[in-house]
């Protein structure tokens, strides 16, 4: 079974420029959920989808946004790029289900977007 | 909120050394636990997990147990071999949170 793939995997944008990334989920997982990874601050939240539904958000500015298509495929947007934008940008995917609670994400191998 | 503390690295040690690395956690309820691994250059890899108290997950000789009265998760290998050099991150989710939360990460470099 295929991992979860991400698009493009080198991302080089100017300052207040805007950016989509694409993440692919592993085949039948639905939901979808978004990292930044940076030196600084680690490992952060974005936001998460499942069946086309943001079901939490990270604390993130309004310029941070994605989306989840009825595939499970999703995008993240970031608009009016800043410096501090430059990271890697992590998608994971995950199996839900009634029983099984321990939510499980696999992650993909990200885009490293840089700002300059 | 959930959070996670891990000891600060990096740590450095030779083939066939013991490792440890600590993990605390502070979360309302009772939340899943994971050990994640990142190699240069890639993703994160879920090494192990844990859903319940006392629950002992273990993954390529690694081992890390759930210890609710210590809120805590240690992770432990008896032999580290070169190919153990990476990145360790523990993390947790709590019920219908939806995100994990992670530590700071723990550089590992094992020397032949």
């Amino acid at each position: 079974k295929a991992g979860v793939t991400q698009t493009p995997r080198y991302l080089i944008k100017t300052r207040g420029q805007q950016v989509t990334l694409s993440c692919s989920p592993i085949s039948g997982h639905r939901s979808v959920s978004w990292y930044q990874q940076t030196p600084g601050q680690g490992l952060q939240f974005l936001f998460e989808y499942f069946s086309e539904t943001q079901r939490n958000k990270g604390n993130f500015p309004g310029r941070f946004s994605g989306r989840q298509f009825s595939n499970s495929r999703s995008e993240m947007n970031v608009s009016t790029l800043e410096l501090g934008d430059s990271a890697l940008y992590l998608c994971a995917s995950s199996l839900p289900s009634g029983t099984d609670f321990s939510y499980e994400q696999y992650f993909g191998p990200g885009t490293r977007l840089t700002v300059t | 909120g959930d959070s996670v503390t891990q000891m600060e690295g990096p740590v450095t040690l030779s083939e066939e050394a013991f490792l440890t690395i600590n993990c605390t956690y502070t979360a309302t309820g009772y939340p899943s636990l994971f050990w994640y691994v990142q190699y240069p250059g890639e993703g994160l890899q879920l090494l192990l997990k844990a859903t319940k108290a006392d629950d002992k997950g273990s993954n390529k000789g690694f081992e890390a147990t759930y210890r609710k009265e210590t809120t805590s998760f240690h992770l432990e290998k008896g032999s580290v071999q070169v190919s153990d050099s990476a990145v360790y991150f523990c993390a947790l989710t709590s019920l219908n949170d939806y995100k994990l939360s992670f530590g700071a990460g723990t550089t590992v470099t094992v020397r032949a």
